[in-house]
């Protein structure tokens, strides 16, 4: 079983719906990220959690919402969806280890939505 | 501000040629992580290397090797004798110390090798 699962995998939804990505990890670890990519963009941070209590905006948060329902469980939700959020979407997790050698960090296998 | 730029969009080789991939970043921090992923075309990413900072030694792991080198603040990957399954979209990364996997991603190099 995949460390970090994502779902759906494949959505299409149409301009002004809502629609809600999930991201549960095995892990246990405390930090967990969603990302987005556009081709010729790379990814983008969209918001982040260090912990149960704790939310942060990424980079392009605007029109994006989150959830941290538990240690394992961070959902990204689209409230009223746009086309421009056409793109592949990434939840990733580490571990919450401070010091010089660095982490790794476990990406999920990615969710494509469509916005039609 | 912290940026990576992989100047290089798309690349183009026939198989067995080496092939060197681009990545040069720019950071205030001293000390920072730089990460090389694979996207293949099913889409997930594939973690190859992450190097810290303070650590300047090349490494080489089969017929992948990287450069990194401070002086020019690049990062460069290096493919040899390409093969076919190599093709996919290579990313260059950055992170800084303590901001665990907030990464800074460059925006990709779509390595094509033909046989």
């Amino acid at each position: 079983d995949a460390d970090v699962t994502q779902t759906p995998r494949n959505r299409i939804t149409k301009t002004g719906k809502r629609i809600m990505l999930e991201c549960s990890q095995t892990k246990g670890h405390d930090r967990m990220y969603w990302y987005r990519q556009d081709p010729g963009l790379g990814l983008r941070l969209i918001y982040y959690s260090f912990d149960v209590k704790d939310i942060n905006k990424g980079e392009i948060s605007d029109g994006y919402s989150v959830s941290r329902q538990a240690q394992a469980k961070f959902s990204l939700s689209l409230e009223s969806a746009i086309p421009n959020q056409t793109a592949l979407y990434f939840c990733a997790t580490n571990e919450n280890r401070q010091g010089h050698s660095g982490n790794t960090i476990y990406f999920g296998e990615g969710s494509w939505l469509t916005v039609v | 501000a912290q940026k990576v730029t992989q100047a290089q969009t798309e690349i183009s080789v026939v198989e067995k040629e080496d092939v060197t991939l681009d990545c040069v970043y720019e950071t205030r921090d001293t000390t920072y992580y730089l990460f090389w992923y694979k996207q293949p075309p099913s889409g997930e990413l594939v973690f190859l290397i992450r190097r810290n900072s303070f650590d300047e030694q090349n490494e080489i792991s089969g017929r992948y090797s990287w450069n990194f080198q401070k002086s020019t603040s690049s990062f460069n990957f290096t493919i040899t004798a390409s093969q076919v399954v190599d093709s996919a979209v290579y990313f260059c990364a950055l992170g800084g110390y303590n901001q665990g996997g907030k990464l800074i991603f460059g925006q990709g190099t779509e390595l094509s090798v033909k046989p």
